[in-house]
């Protein structure tokens, strides 16, 4: 298993602004993910946090808009740039540690723009 | 590309009983596994079950089973002796050995369980 801590829980910001978002595990693992998930809905997957490269990101989803870092295999985090309301919903940091097995999920940060 | 399909919104469910949510996927990936996850309204991921593409038999845990049915590309989650604790939001996953580690999510089911 993996224990993940991820920093903030929640947050409020000033449109324009930009956020960073920390995903701490409690063990190296190989894959770390940054999912969206938006009131009401399901979790979107962002992107890929590759250690020691740039992130791979799924379509609609930039990396001037939502830059990760990723230097070693127990951290990453997820920036939220130039935020307008639509960006408010809540960001999850996301492990897994094999094919075969379950994602595990940080506690989730939820972010209101105002 | 993968996809995942649940076409149940809400299901309402009487303490006690069983219920069945839906899921249906698409993969062109030969192998791959499928998870359900609960998702109460404090927020939380909770795995409750996985299944291999290459399993003969149906995956269970505890009160939870899944019906696999590979021909269909279905994998209902069945809950049985529905407790109060069990509403929640409840999604299906999928992840494809060709897919880099990705899991990706249905639209989900919300689960009201009556007293």
């Amino acid at each position: 298993s993996a224990v993940i801590s991820q920093k903030p829980s929640r947050d409020i910001c000033q449109r324009g602004t930009s956020l960073t978002i920390q995903c701490q595990v409690d063990s190296q693992v190989t894959m770390m993910f940054w999912y969206r998930q938006q009131p009401g809905q399901s979790l979107t997957l962002i992107a890929t946090a590759n250690q020691g490269s740039e992130a791979t990101y799924e379509s609609g989803f930039v990396i001037d808009k939502f830059p990760i870092s990723r230097p070693n295999l127990t951290f990453s985090t997820l920036t939220v740039s130039n935020m307008s309301p639509e960006d408010s919903s809540i960001y999850l940091c996301s492990v897994v540690q094999g094919m075969n097995t379950e994602a595990f999920f940080g506690q989730g940060t939820r972010l209101t723009v105002v | 590309a993968q996809k995942i399909t649940q076409t149940q919104p809400g299901m309402f469910v009487q303490e006690k009983e069983a219920v069945t949510l839906d899921c249906t996927y698409d993969t062109s990936d030969p192998s791959y596994g499928l998870f359900w996850y609960k998702q109460p309204s404090s927020g939380e991921m909770i795995f409750l079950i996985y299944q291999g593409s290459y399993d003969q038999q149906n995956a269970t845990e505890g009160r939870y089973s899944l019906n696999f049915q590979k021909a269909r590309k279905s994998a209902n989650l069945v809950i049985s002796a529905s407790q109060l604790g069990d509403s929640a939001m409840y999604f299906c996953a999928m992840r494809g050995h060709t897919g880099g580690f990705k899991t990706i999510f249905g639209a989900g089911t919300r689960l009201f369980v009556k007293a």
